[in-house]
């Protein structure tokens, strides 16, 4: 069974960082690109960051460009987000999520909550 | 960037009855690249639809997936309580890599 559990979420002043992970279980991150997908408070999803299974291609949205970092150990199939220079604007549920036909995400975490505030 | 427009934002319709949700690009998208999520309160989003037309793993046949180009369809045909939630079309793309519509509130009337 595909089972992907967030950890990591916190509150965070601005400016400072936070490193999110995901675990999964049920299938190697080896061989599924993954994404991190965020969804401010009362707002809809915008992805953030992605990661090549076979490749380790990173890919990230302008919005998170230089400041966060998506990364994975597949020794521990544990998806990583590096997020430093938080800004007010990262406050949201961040959710990882796995990719199914190569263009969409059949499987989701539970989410993680990053609120970024002083 | 391609940019998903949904309509309407809020849908307001009676169990039993057909729901038509549209999602509309600015540019055209390969049908291969479009998909559907149902989102509830407090949960993750789930997939429906994939590909534009396939169904994923599970979802029942109620939910069906059409249109190409720039001007693509959810549509249930019966709707069931549990059927009311928040809908999202997604595409992929290259810059950036994924991109959401702002979402449909499909709500009891």
């Amino acid at each position: 069974e595909v089972q992907l559990v967030e950890s990591g979420g916190g509150l965070v002043q601005p400016g400072g960082s936070l490193r999110l992970s995901c675990a999964a279980s049920g299938f190697s991150l080896r061989s599924y690109a993954m994404s991190w997908v965020r969804q401010a408070p009362g707002k809809g999803l915008e992805w953030v960051s992605a990661i090549s299974g076979s490749s380790g291609t990173t890919y990230y949205a302008d919005s998170v460009k230089g400041r966060f970092t998506i990364s994975s150990d597949n020794s521990k199939n544990t998806l990583f987000l590096q997020m430093n220079g938080l800004r007010a604007d990262d406050t949201a549920i961040y959710y990882c999520a796995k990719e199914y036909s190569g263009y969409d995400f059949d499987f989701w975490g539970q989410g993680t909550l990053v609120t970024v505030s002083s | 960037e391609i940019v998903l427009t949904q309509s309407p934002g809020t849908l307001s319709l009676s169990p039993g009855e057909r729901a038509t949700l549209s999602c509309r690009a600015r540019q055209s998208v390969s049908s291969s690249y479009l998909a559907w999520y149902q989102q509830k309160p407090g949960q993750a989003p789930r997939l429906l639809i994939y590909g534009a037309s396939s169904r994923a793993p599970g979802i029942p046949d109620r939910f069906s997936g059409s249109g190409s180009g720039t001007d693509f369809t959810l549509t249930i045909s019966r709707l069931e309580t549990e059927d009311f939630a928040v809908y999202y079309c997604q595409q992929y793309g290259r810059s950036p890599l994924y991109t959401f519509g702002q979402g449909t509130k499909l709500e009891i009337k």
